[in-house]
């Protein structure tokens, strides 16, 4: 079964700072990659997405995220940071469906990283 | 466009009690998703529907069941609740290409907070 795996559970940064939160994700086949953030009191939104194509993407808000298939990583980063960042941020991954179809509509979540950002 | 809804928002149940959650998905998806996100255990699939038909199940036990009606709009049913139930449980939408592919993103609602005592 895939898994995915992210290295901090609570990152606290001032603001300026640069950001990179890691993710790894365990799967042998093609995956779809996604980053989520979930700001207080806030449902989940999506930041940006990895599909096919350039392995750097970019998503709202300024962040970026390159995808390294030969480390099975997806990392999240920002060059400078704001107040305003302050959430919690999940890595999730959607297998292209096999054979079986096992994989519709189901992304498998990261733990989760709590970003606290100081002014 | 509005985004996906999920009704109630709040819910109190006992014990053996159970209940009924909605989520309406945004307007042309057709693919419907469940999740329930606790502290512990962070967020995890239940199931996922598509033209009224369950494609696919996550880990949970056969009290957790959902269906999924002609305009897209979806149901998940909780039976003999457990105090362990309590999750904010998370519903998503998606287009889901008529090809079936799996490669579209999830767009997630407020969730439903479910607390049983």
């Amino acid at each position: 079964a895939q898994s995915v795996s992210q290295h901090n559970h609570h990152v606290i940064l001032s603001e300026a700072a640069s950001l990179e939160l890691g993710c790894n994700y365990s799967y042998g086949g093609t995956v779809n990659l996604f980053w989520y953030v979930q700001y207080p009191g806030q449902h989940l939104q999506l930041l940006l997405k990895y599909f096919s194509g350039d392995p750097l993407v970019k998503g709202i808000k300024g962040f970026e995220a390159e995808f390294i298939k030969s480390k099975f990583s997806f990392n999240l980063r920002k060059p400078s940071v704001q107040w305003s960042d302050t959430a919690e941020y999940f890595c999730a991954v959607n297998p292209r469906p096999n054979a079986g179809g096992t994989s519709y509509g189901k992304l498998t979540f990261g733990q989760g990283t709590i970003l606290t950002v100081h002014p | 466009k509005a985004g996906v809804t999920q009704t109630p928002r709040y819910l109190i149940k006992t014990r053996g009690q159970q209940v009924t959650l909605s989520c309406s998905p945004i307007s042309g998806h057709r693919s419907v998703s469940w999740y329930q996100q606790t502290p512990g255990q962070g967020l995890q699939f239940l199931f996922e529907y598509f033209s009224e038909t369950q494609r696919n199940k996550g880990n949970f036990p056969g009290r957790f069941s959902g269906r999924q009606f002609s305009n897209s709009r979806s149901e998940m049913n909780v039976s003999t609740l457990e105090l362990g139930d309590s999750a904010l449980y998370l519903c998503a939408s998606s287009l889901a290409r008529p090809s079936g592919r799996a490669s579209d993103t999830q767009y997630f609602g407020p969730g439903t907070r479910l607390t049983v005592l």
